[in-house]
């Protein structure tokens, strides 16, 4: 099972404050998912990214979100003006190929917007 | 509209109680069925991927089973360290790859 570390692990911040979430898999990883879960609800599909492009979005991820890979091997989740309902967990899951690999979910960062 | 339904929502068994947790789907083209292990706090641990009706897997007291409609995840004889909740999750084909998750199935095992 590949191993991804994802930080920080846990981020409190103030509404309308920018954040930036890493996650750092291990090599041959392509494809990223982004996925977030609200306290007490289901896990939900944020993004996908490959190629440095952004393959398939949600409709969560509105203009206030972004990812990028910024130094070839961190890959990043940006929220550009938080709001109270951003409050989540929020999971990578690198593959190394597009539908047929297992989606191993790194730990987690655990956002708090006050 | 794709979705994936999971009873029951919680579930306390006794030590070595077996007992199922069910998974049924309304999807358009499945590729796979995924379950996975969530203990409070941390992120989905991966369990099982199944594919095709009729398909089984096993891990320990952990049973997985597919039909067109469900799957079933069966513990036999759990443990207290079994206590979890699981998920279930749907990957569906050309809609790049994405799971679409179920709201989950908490488990409690009492010594």
């Amino acid at each position: 099972e590949p191993e991804v570390t994802q930080t920080p692990s846990h981020q409190v911040t103030q509404m309308g404050q920018e954040v930036i979430l890493r996650c750092v898999p291990i090599s041959n990883h392509l494809y990223f998912y982004w996925y977030r879960q609200i306290l007490g609800q289901k896990v939900e599909f944020l993004v996908s990214f490959y190629n440095n492009e952004i393959s398939e979005k949600s409709e969560i991820f509105d203009d206030q979100f972004s990812v990028e890979r910024p130094d070839g091997s961190n890959f990043t989740l940006k929220i550009r003006s938080t709001k109270l309902e951003d409050s989540a967990m929020y999971f990578c899951a690198p593959t190394r190929y597009r539908e047929v690999d297992t989606q191993y979910f790194g730990p987690g960062t655990r956002l708090t917007v006050l | 509209e794709d979705q994936v339904t999971q009873s029951p929502e919680a579930l306390r068994l006794q030590e070595g109680e077996s007992s199922s947790l069910n998974c049924s789907y309304t999807v358009s083209g499945l590729r796979g069925l995924f379950w996975y292990r969530q203990d409070p706090g941390k992120g989905p641990e991966f369990l099982f991927t199944l594919y095709s009706a009729g398909e089984e897997k096993e891990k320990e007291r952990l049973k997985a089973t597919l039909t067109k409609k469900e799957s079933f995840l069966h513990i036999t004889a759990p443990k207290p360290e079994d206590s979890a909740t699981y998920l279930c999750a749907v990957q569906i084909y050309n809609q790049g790859g994405k799971l679409i998750f179920g709201q989950g199935t908490e488990l409690s095992v009492k010594p």
